[in-house]
This record gives structure tokens, C-alpha cells and sequence, in this order.
């Protein structure tokens, strides 16, 4: 099992670009998160989705669009990208049932200029 | 609402030394508890978890928690530390219900001193 699988790893854009981050996890969990980590700030949720077909806004939802596109896969779009959007991007996937234990994949990191 | 505090930002050991990491949560019912651990430039990995029973639990690399309502805490240890445990440690508080989201503290920087 590869459990959480994010692409790609490393990204930089121009102010302005549009990019989609890819997320699939292998563990046929129903509830995927997107999380940013920036210093100093923790993890903030983005999007989340509790079952395919469904998604949520978290606390830091603006610029941001996602997609669940079927049980495995979870993208998070950033139509516009803005410096303020340089960060490092965390998927995770969980089992509501199982208190919200989650697992995470490697992180994409992003450098808007 | 649930919330989590870990007081320590930064905490700096010598190898072989103790260590006790302090979590403190709100939560309206019984909590689920999770410690995370991560390591530079990687994602985030459970170390243990509490939902219910035996207040200490054991988790990965010999580390221990335990979990007193009485203080809603929830402090993470480790009888000796290694060079190899210097990371970013995560408390969190998680649901069954609400799509199992997790509320996470901001971390606490663990530096191991040789």
C-alpha cells in the first residue's frame, strides 16, 4: 500500500498561474483533507470532504477550489496563485468512525513569486 | 469548539534525557487523542492514540501518553530520548462525527542536544 500520495513535490509559479495539486490515497477511507503548513502557524484546513461527491470549506478556504473527484482522489486548484499562497501543502485521508485518525501524505511545496 | 494548546514552542534536550511534552485540549464529550510526529521535510505520522480505556497509552519509537480529564491533558513522554527523535510533535483532538476532522495544536520543536 502506498497510503497518501501527493504530486507533484516541489512547485513555483508566477503571481497569477493556476495549478492543481494531486492527492490519491490506497486505504478506501471516505474523509480527505486538504492542510496548508506555514511557520509558526501550525496546520490550518483548506477543503475537506467527508464522502466522495462532498465538500467542505475549512478555516483558510479563499483562493482556493477542490474536487473529489471519486473515493481515491482529492485535487486542491488555486485558479490564481498569490505570494500569500507560498506554503507547504498537506493531503490526509481518515475514517470518520475511527475519532479522525488521520494519515498524511509527503507535502507539496510551493513558492509563489 | 474544540481547541488544542501545546505551551511549549520549542523545547531542547540532551540525548538520553527525559522527555514530556504538555498537550491541554477543550472538548464537550470523551476525547479522541492523537499524537503526531514529523520529521523535516516530511508529512505528519501518528505516534499513538487514545479513544477510550487504559488512560497510558504506548505508541511507536518507545513513546508513552497519558490522559487526565480531571487536567484535560494529554502529555506526551519518552523515559530516554535519541538524536533521531528531533522533529515537529502535533497534538491533536479528533471526532467520529463532522467528517473525523481533527483540531491540531501548532506544534512543539523537540532540538536533542548530543
Amino acid at each position: 500500500n502506498a497510503g497518501v500520495t501527493q504530486t507533484p513535490k516541489f512547485q513555483v509559479l508566477k503571481t497569477g498561474q493556476s495549478m492543481t495539486l494531486q492527492c490519491a490515497q490506497d486505504m478506501n477511507h471516505n474523509s480527505m483533507y486538504w492542510y496548508r503548513q506555514d511557520p509558526g502557524m501550525g496546520l490550518r484546513l483548506i477543503y475537506y470532504s467527508a464522502s466522495e461527491g462532498t465538500t467542505d470549506k475549512g478555516e483558510v478556504p479563499n483562493g482556493y477550489n477542490v474536487s473529489r473527484l471519486n473515493k481515491r482522489e482529492f485535487s486542491l486548484r488555486l485558479e490564481s496563485a498569490a505570494p500569500s499562497q507560498t506554503s507547504v501543502y498537506f493531503c490526509a485521508s481518515s475514517e470518520a468512525h475511527r475519532g479522525g485518525e488521520q494519515y498524511f501524505g509527503p507535502g507539496t511545496r510551493l513558492t509563489v513569486t | 469548539a474544540q481547541s488544542v494548546t501545546q505551551p511549549d514552542i520549542h523545547i531542547t534536550v540532551s540525548e538520553g534525557a527525559s522527555l514530556e511534552l504538555r498537550c491541554n485540549y477543550s472538548y464537550g464529550a470523551t476525547p479522541y487523542l492523537f499524537w503526531y510526529v514529523q520529521s523535516p521535510g516530511q508529512g505528519l505520522q501518528l505516534l499513538l492514540k487514545y479513544f477510550s480505556g487504559d488512560t497510558l497509552v504506548q505508541g511507536i519509537k518507545g513513546f508513552e501518553a497519558e490522559f487526565k480529564r480531571s487536567q484535560s491533558s494529554f502529555n506526551l513522554r519518552k523515559p530516554s530520548v535519541h538524536w533521531s527523535d528531533a522533529a515537529e510533535y502535533f497534538c491533536a483532538v479528533g471526532s467520529n462525527t463532522n467528517a473525523g476532522k481533527s483540531t491540531f495544536g501548532d506544534g512543539t520543536t523537540l532540538t536533542v542536544k548530543p
